[in-house]
C-alpha cells in the first residue's frame, strides 16, 4: 500500500521558471491538500480539494495553482517561481469516513535560485 | 483567526523518562485535534486523533488529552526511548478541510 506519493523529491529552479508537483494517493480519499513547511512557521495550507474537479484556496495560495482532474491525483503548479517559494511542500489526503485523519507524502524539497 | 502554539520548542530528556508536550489553541470551536510525528527529512505520521467530544485517546505509550474550554491539549509519552526522537506537531481541525498546525516540539531522547 503506497499511501500518498509525491514526485519529484527534490527540484532546483531558477527564478521565473515553472514546474508542477504531482501528488497521488491510492486510498480513495475524497480530500487532498497541499502544504508548505518553512522553518519556525509550521505547515501552511496552500490549496485543497474536496473532490474530483473541485479546488479551493487555503491560507497562502498566491503564486500557486492546482488541479484535480482525477480523484487520486492533485497537482500543484508554480507558473513563475520566486525565491520566496523555496520550501518543502507536502501533500496530504483524508476522508470523512476515517474521521479526516490526514495521511502525508514524504515531501518535495524545492529551491528557487 | 485560529492560532496554535506548542511549548516547549525543543526538549531533551534521558531515556526512560516520562514527558509531556503541550499544544494550545486560541479558538475552542474545533472539530478535532490531531497529533503528528515528523522525522527529519520525512513527512508527517499521524499518532492520535481526538474528536471534539472526547477527552483523551491512547495508543501504546502515547496518551493525548483535550480540554476544549481552556484551548489545550497534551501529549504524554511514557518511558521514552531514543526512537521517540522526532518533531511532534499538533493540528486543530476547524472544518473538514481546514487544519491549523502548530510549529512543533523537537524531542531528543538521549540513550
Amino acid at each position: 500500500n503506497a499511501g500518498v506519493t509525491q514526485t519529484p523529491k527534490f527540484r532546483v529552479l531558477k527564478t521565473g521558471q515553472s514546474m508542477t508537483l504531482l501528488c497521488a494517493q491510492d486510498m480513495n480519499h475524497e480530500y487532498m491538500y497541499w502544504y508548505r513547511q518553512d522553518p519556525g512557521m509550521g505547515l501552511r495550507l496552500i490549496h485543497y480539494s474536496v473532490g474530483e474537479g473541485t479546488t479551493a484556496k487555503g491560507e497562502v495560495p498566491d503564486g500557486y495553482n492546482v488541479s484535480r482532474l482525477k480523484k487520486q491525483n492533485f497537482l500543484l503548479g508554480l507558473e513563475s517561481a520566486a525565491p520566496s517559494q523555496t520550501s518543502v511542500y507536502f501533500c496530504a489526503s483524508s476522508s470523512p469516513e476515517t474521521k479526516n485523519i490526514q495521511y502525508f507524502g514524504a515531501g518535495t524539497r524545492l529551491s528557487v535560485l | 483567526k485560529q492560532e496554535v502554539t506548542q511549548i516547549p520548542a525543543a526538549l531533551s530528556v534521558p531515556e526512560g523518562e516520562n514527558l509531556v508536550l503541550n499544544c494550545s489553541f486560541t479558538d475552542s470551536a474545533i472539530y478535532n485535534l490531531q497529533w503528528f510525528r515528523q522525522d527529519p527529512g520525512k513527512g508527517l505520521t499521524s499518532l492520535l486523533l481526538i474528536q471534539s467530544s472526547q477527552r483523551e485517546q491512547t495508543s501504546g505509550r502515547l496518551n493525548a488529552s483535550l480540554d476544549k474550554s481552556s484551548g489545550r491539549s497534551t501529549l504524554y509519552i511514557a518511558a521514552s526511548q531514543p526512537g521517540d526522537s522526532a518533531t511532534y506537531l499538533c493540528a486543530v481541525i476547524v472544518s473538514g478541510q481546514n487544519f491549523v498546525f502548530g510549529p512543533g516540539t523537537r524531542l531528543s531522547v538521549l540513550p
